[in-house]
This record gives structure tokens, sequence and C-alpha cells, in this order.
């Protein structure tokens, strides 16, 4: 497998625009986790799903994002409109099942909204 | 809320040393716990991953354990080398949430 899979890699944009960040999960694992990475924060669990339902968002800032899982190998995390707070490291991760299994994380999408 | 410390954030040593990376959490209601390396600008890279059943997992130079009653989990390595430069991370498991802490910059020195 080619392990999960995030696009794109980077993004600036300008604040007030929207933006889109994609993933693919390691085929056969149920859960899919995004995470948000900044120097101040450290690692934030945003949301998961399981079986591309919507589990535990309660780690999203604020209304401007939002996560979709339309099928097991796809999910998109939006946020509408972006602000220069947003800039981070977004990683999405995936896992077999609860309990057993290890996360297995994607490379990241470096995002700068200036 | 379960609470991840990491101590120390920063460590230098020379290459050929043996180290220890600590790892506490406040509750220790937990499934398991996960150790990763992450290089700069880069994805986390799982390392061991220990079940709440078991006291410590092994993976060529590395080496974790686990006690939970503590709340402790550390990560040994044994003969550094340069390459192990990185930050290193454990997170912990809750059962419907993962908490990581905040890492342990790790710098080899040749």
């Amino acid at each position: 497998d080619a392990g999960v899979i995030q696009s794109p890699r980077h993004e600036v944009t300008e604040m007030g625009q929207e933006v889109t960040l994609r993933c693919k999960p390691i085929s056969g694992h149920d859960y899919l986790f995004w995470y948000r990475q900044t120097m101040m924060r450290g690692l934030e669990l945003l949301i998961y799903f399981n079986n591309n339902v919507p589990i535990d968002d309660s780690g999203m800032p604020e209304d401007r994002f939002s996560a979709k899982m339309p099928n097991a190998s796809f999910s998109t995390l939006k946020i509408q409109p972006s602000e220069p707070r947003d800039s981070a490291v977004y990683f999405c991760a995936s896992r077999p099942r609860w309990g057993l299994g290890e996360q297995y994380f994607g490379p990241g999408t470096r995002l700068t909204v200036t | 809320k379960q609470e991840v410390t990491q101590i120390p954030a920063a460590l230098s040593v020379p290459e050929g040393e043996n180290l220890v990376l600590n790892c506490s959490f406040t509750d220790s209601a937990i499934y398991n716990l996960q150790w990763f390396r992450q290089d700069p600008g880069k994805g986390l890279t799982s390392l061991l991953l220990i079940q709440s059943s078991q006291r410590e997992q092994t993976s060529g130079r590395l080496n974790a354990s686990l006690d939970k009653s503590s709340g402790r989990s550390t990560l040994y390595i044994a003969a550094s080398q340069p390459g192990d430069s990185a930050t290193y991370l454990c997170a912990v498991d809750t059962g419907n949430q993962f908490y990581f802490g905040t890492g342990t910059s790790l710098t080899v020195i040749p």
C-alpha cells in the first residue's frame, strides 16, 4: 500500500479564501483522523471518522472548519473562510481498528494563509 | 482530560550513547501508548505501540516500556546514531481520543 496520501503538500492562500485539504487513507482501515500541528499548540486532533461516519468533532476549532468522508477511500477538510491563524501543518492519519493497530500518518499539508 | 508530558523537551548526546526519553500521562485508563518519530518537515512515523496489557515492546535498538499505574512510559534508544536525530512524540489512546505529548527533540552529534 502507498500509505496515507494527502494533497496538496503545500497550500498558500489569501485570507478569506476557501481551502480544501484531501486525504486518502490506507485501504481497509476503518478509522480516519485529521490533526493540526503548530509550534504553539503541538499536535491537536480535530475530528475522526469510523467507517465514514464522523464520531468526534470536538476538536474542530470553529464553524469555519468542516470535514467529510463520502467514501472509505477519501476525506476532505475544508476551511471557509480561511484566516492567518489557520496556518499550520494538517495531518491525516488512518488506523485499522480501535484499540489495536497503529496509526499511520500522511506527509501532511503545510497551509499558509496570508 | 488526559495530559501528556514529555521530558526533556530537547536532548543532545554524542554518537554511541544510550539514552532514555520520558513520557508521562495523568489518567492511567488507557488502551495503548504509541511512540512516533517526526523528522523536520515530515509526517509522523510509528516506532512502537504498547498495548495497555503489555509492559514493554522492542524493535531493533528501540525499547519502550509502559507503567500504567504510575502513568509513565520510556523510550530507550541504544547506541545512538546521527540518523536518530528527530523529534520523538508519544501518544496516549484513551479509547475515544488520542492525546499527544509535545515531543522531545533529539540531536545525536557525530
